[in-house]
C-alpha cells in the first residue's frame, strides 16, 4: 500500500489558485491517486480521481508527472467554503485494497 | 451521486449502555463498506471492514467484541459499540465503495457521521 506524504497545513486567499501536492514514491502500476474532501464534523466527499497525466472536473484539477510519484490537486479561484481538510488516497480496487487515509492537508482560506 | 446515508448523526448516552449506528447506501449495493473513527483535529482512522453476508475485518487494536459489525443486506451495515466507556467517545464514519468500470477506479462515499458521546 503506497504511503501518501502531504503538508500539514496551508493557508491562501480568496480568489487565489490553491495546489496541494501529494508525493506517494511506492505508488504501484495498478494505483490510482484519489481525492477527498472534508468539512468540520462531516463525512469525507469525493472531489477528483486520476491515473496520470491531467483531469479536470467542474470543482478541481489533478495533475500527475509521468512518473507518477507525486500529484497536485488544483483548487481554481478558492472561496472561504474550501476551507476544509484534504485527503489524498493511492490505491487499486482490484485484490484486498483498504483505504487508509493520511493526516491529510488542512486548508484555510482568508477573507 | 452515490448517496449513504448514516444515522443517527449524534447520540449522547450513559456509560456502560450499548448504542448502534447505521450506515445504508441508498441507490447502489455495497458488498463492502468501512468504518472509521476521527478524534478532533485527526485523521480519519479505520476500523474495520464490513463484508455482507460474512464475518467484518477488524484492524489491528480494534477490539470486535466491543464494536459489533453487522452488513446482513447488500445496503445495510451497522456498527454497535458495546458498553460504552467515556474514550468510545468520537466521531464515527461509515464509508461504501463503488468499483469503476474502464478507466475508473474505486470511489468512496460517505455518510455525514455519528458524533458519539458517553458520558
Amino acid at each position: 500500500l503506497a504511503k501518501t506524504t502531504q503538508p500539514i497545513s496551508m493557508d491562501s486567499y480568496e480568489g487565489q489558485e490553491v495546489n496541494i501536492t501529494c508525493s506517494h514514491n511506492n505508488i504501484a502500476t495498478n494505483d490510482y491517486i484519489t481525492w477527498y474532501q472534508q468539512f468540520p464534523s462531516q463525512g469525507p466527499r469525493f472531489i477528483i480521481q486520476g491515473y496520470k497525466t491531467k483531469v479536470t472536473n467542474e470543482v478541481a484539477s489533478l495533475f500527475i508527472p509521468a512518473d507518477r510519484k507525486s500529484s497536485t490537486l488544483s483548487l481554481p479561484r478558492v472561496s472561504l467554503s474550501d476551507t476544509a481538510v484534504y485527503y489524498c488516497l493511492v490505491g487499486d480496487s482490484g485484490g484486498s485494497y483498504i483505504p487508509t487515509f493520511g493526516r491529510g492537508t488542512s486548508l484555510i482560506v482568508h477573507p | 451521486g452515490a448517496v449513504v446515508s448514516q444515522h443517527p448523526s449524534w447520540v449522547i448516552c450513559k456509560s456502560g449502555t450499548s448504542v448502534k449506528i447505521e450506515c445504508r447506501s441508498l441507490d447502489f449495493q455495497a458488498t463492502t463498506m468501512f468504518w472509521y473513527r476521527q478524534f478532533p483535529k485527526q485523521s480519519l482512522m479505520l476500523m474495520a471492514t464490513s463484508n455482507e453476508g460474512s464475518k467484518a475485518t477488524y484492524e489491528q487494536g480494534v477490539e470486535k467484541d466491543k464494536f459489533l459489525i453487522n452488513h446482513a443486506s447488500l445496503t445495510l451495515s451497522t456498527l454497535t459499540v458495546t458498553s460504552a466507556h467515556p474514550e468510545d467517545s468520537s466521531f464515527y464514519i461509515c464509508s461504501a465503495p463503488i468499483v469503476g468500470t474502464g478507466r475508473t477506479n474505486e470511489k468512496l462515499f460517505f455518510g455525514s457521521g455519528t458524533q458519539l458521546s458517553v458520558l
